[in-house]
């Protein structure tokens, strides 16, 4: 069975700071997609960034970005430029073509001014 | 605009009870799935639909019941068979199987027992 498995509970980080957020997951398929979801205190979760399994290239939207390596099976986001507005639970989820997503227990990111 | 709504957004459940959380969607979106938040578990996912009159037991469907009549709509009943229903529901649609395309959420429902 697919499994997602986020190692820190809680991560912080300075204002204007760079953070890289930790996620392996483990399965025997070679197709695959990869999403960082963000959960702010309003509890929306709203889509972060996503990774097809196929491309090599790194996923970047704007000041996110991922370091994908299919063969670690790890799944790292990195935020640049750090924003109070980043501050909420950050959750990995894995999902092959057809299937449900799996998640991963959260990441909770303070960001300090 | 379009989007996933569900309500109400804090409900309280007396013991022996049958309560349901409403989500509704204006994506025309196929999927719709229902997911149960716990602290420090994550989300867990409770039923799913791909298509309307079809749904499939997720990972945790015991003592949970849905429908889907109509492709907008897919309603889970907490039944009193769930013993420990504490908890946040978020309930999110996606377009159709396959593909890149991300389930979008809604705002969650938080249940409690009185």
């Amino acid at each position: 069975a697919q499994t997602v498995t986020q190692s820190q509970p809680e991560m912080s980080v300075q204002e204007a700071e760079t953070v890289t957020l930790s996620c392996t997951y483990d399965t025997s398929e070679s197709d695959y997609y990869l999403f960082w979801y963000k959960q702010p205190p309003s509890r929306q979760m709203i889509l972060v960034i996503r990774q097809e399994a196929y491309k090599q290239q790194n996923a970047t939207e704007n000041r996110f970005s991922v370091n994908f390596q299919k063969a670690a099976k790890s799944f790292s986001l990195k935020i640049s430029d750090s924003q109070l507005g980043d501050a909420a639970m950050y959750f990995c989820a894995y999902r092959r073509w057809t299937d449900k997503l799996i998640f991963g227990t959260g990441t909770r990111l303070q960001v300090f001014p | 605009d379009g989007g996933i709504t569900q309500s109400p957004k804090y409900l309280f459940r007396k013991e022996g009870q049958n309560v349901t959380l409403s989500c509704e969607q204006n994506l025309n979106h196929d999927a719709m799935y229902w997911y149960r938040q716990d602290p420090g578990q994550g989300l867990r996912l409770i039923y799913y639909s791909q298509i309307v009159n079809d749904f499939q037991k997720g990972d945790i469907a015991e003592g949970y019941s849905v429908s889907r009549e109509k492709k907008e709509s897919f309603p889970l009943t907490v039944t009193s068979a769930q013993k420990n229903p504490t908890a946040f529901y978020l309930c999110a649609s996606k377009p159709g199987q396959g593909g890149n395309q991300p389930q979008h959420f809604g705002d969650g429902t938080r249940l409690s027992i009185l």
